[in-house]
Formats: structure tokens, sequence, C-alpha cells
């Protein structure tokens, strides 16, 4: 199995501009998972889906951010318009329901300027 | 879910044993303790995990006080390629798979 799948690696981008994020999880596993780790606040969940539906939206920081998981193998991060403290990396994590083990995808760093 | 505390950073010689530990003193009853770690630049990886009784498995131990209310996550031979922050949650099973980090431990072993 090639383990979860994000692109693209590394994006840099303007302040103000649209970015997309995208995540393609692990065969069969029905959980997937956004977060965001910056220096200053770690490693924040922002959302979670369970069989593409949204569970916890709790941790998206305002409505510049959106997440969609259109089927069971893809799912999107977007944030409209972008500001320079959106930067940070960002992990896509997938897992089968109620597991105790994710598994994390490489990450995209996103840089705003 | 229980806070934790962590030291922000520790060094091992390698070879040794690291002891990484965890204060968990709210832990509730059916809260499991998790450990994963994360090196420079990768996603977090999965270690171990417990309720009540130590665990162990290819990567390391788990010894998981009596009353519950703080744990040690042992590597037995620290190598080089531990280096990583190793982060102790605690939560529920069953209430949704969504795990909170927090800042975890900076592991640096030294050759």
């Amino acid at each position: 199995d090639a383990g979860v799948i994000q692109s693209p690696r590394h994006e840099v981008t303007e302040m103000g501009q649209e970015v997309t994020l995208r995540c393609k999880p692990i065969s069969g596993h029905n959980s997937l998972f956004w977060y965001r780790q910056t220096m200053m606040r770690g490693l924040e969940l922002l959302i979670y889906f369970n069989n593409n539906v949204p569970i916890d939206d709790s941790g998206m920081p305002e409505d510049r951010f959106s997440a969609k998981m259109p089927n069971a193998s893809f799912s999107t991060l977007k944030i409209q318009p972008s500001e320079p403290r959106d930067s940070a990396v960002y992990f896509c994590a997938s897992s089968l329901s109620d597991s105790y083990e994710q598994y994390f995808g490489p990450g995209t760093r996103l840089t705003v300027t | 879910d229980a806070k934790t505390t962590q030291p922000t950073s520790m060094d091992c010689a390698e070879g040794r044993a690291a002891n990484l530990p965890c204060n968990h003193s709210t832990i509730s009853g059916n809260e499991y303790v998790y450990w994963y770690r994360q090196i420079h630049s990768q996603g977090p990886q999965y270690i171990i995990h417990g309720l009540k009784n130590n665990e162990t498995n290819e990567m390391a131990s788990l010894i998981i006080t009596e009353d519950r209310k703080s744990s040690t996550l042992i590597l037995p031979h620290a190598t080089l390629r531990d280096t990583a922050v190793y982060y102790c949650i605690v939560r529920v099973e069953g209430t949704g798979n969504q795990f909170y980090f927090g800042t975890g431990t900076s592991l640096t072993v030294i050759p």
C-alpha cells in the first residue's frame, strides 16, 4: 500500500489567494483527519470524517477554512482567502473507525506571503 | 479527554534506555494511554497504547502506575533514529477516534 498520499508537498502562495490541499487515504480506511502543525500551536486537529461525513469540525479556525470528502478515496482542505498566519504544515491521516492507530501522510508545507 | 503533562525535552545516550514520563492525574477509568512519535518533517507514528496493564511491543514498553495517574514510555536501546517528539495522549475508546496531541517531549539521542 502506498500509504496516505497528500498533494502538493509544498505550496507557496500570496495572501488572498485560494489554496486547496488534497488527500488520498489508505484504501479501506473509513476515517480521515486533517491536522495543522505550527511551532506556536503544535499539532492541532482541524476536522475529521467518518464514512465521508464530517463528524467534528470544531478545530476549523474560521469560515475561511472548509473541508470536503466527496468519496472514500479523496478529501480536500480549502482556504479562501489565505492569510500569512495560515502558514503551517498540514497533515492528513486515515484509520479504520475506532482504531487506535492513525496513519499520517507526509504533509503539505504551506507558505502564505 | 484527560490532560497530560510531559517534559519539554530530554536527552539520552545512544544504546541506553530512554524513559519518557507522562503525568495524567485526572485520567478516568475508561481512558487509555497512547503514545505516538513524530520524527522531524514526518507525520506522527503510533508506538503503543494501554489501559492499566504494562504493555510491550517491538518498538517500546509502556509502564502505567497502579493508580494510573502517570506512565512511562521506555525505548530499551535508543538509537539516533529514535530522535523525535514523543506525544502522550489519553482518550476514551469508542468516542470517535480523534486524537489531541499536545506539545510532547522532544527526545534527542546523543552519539
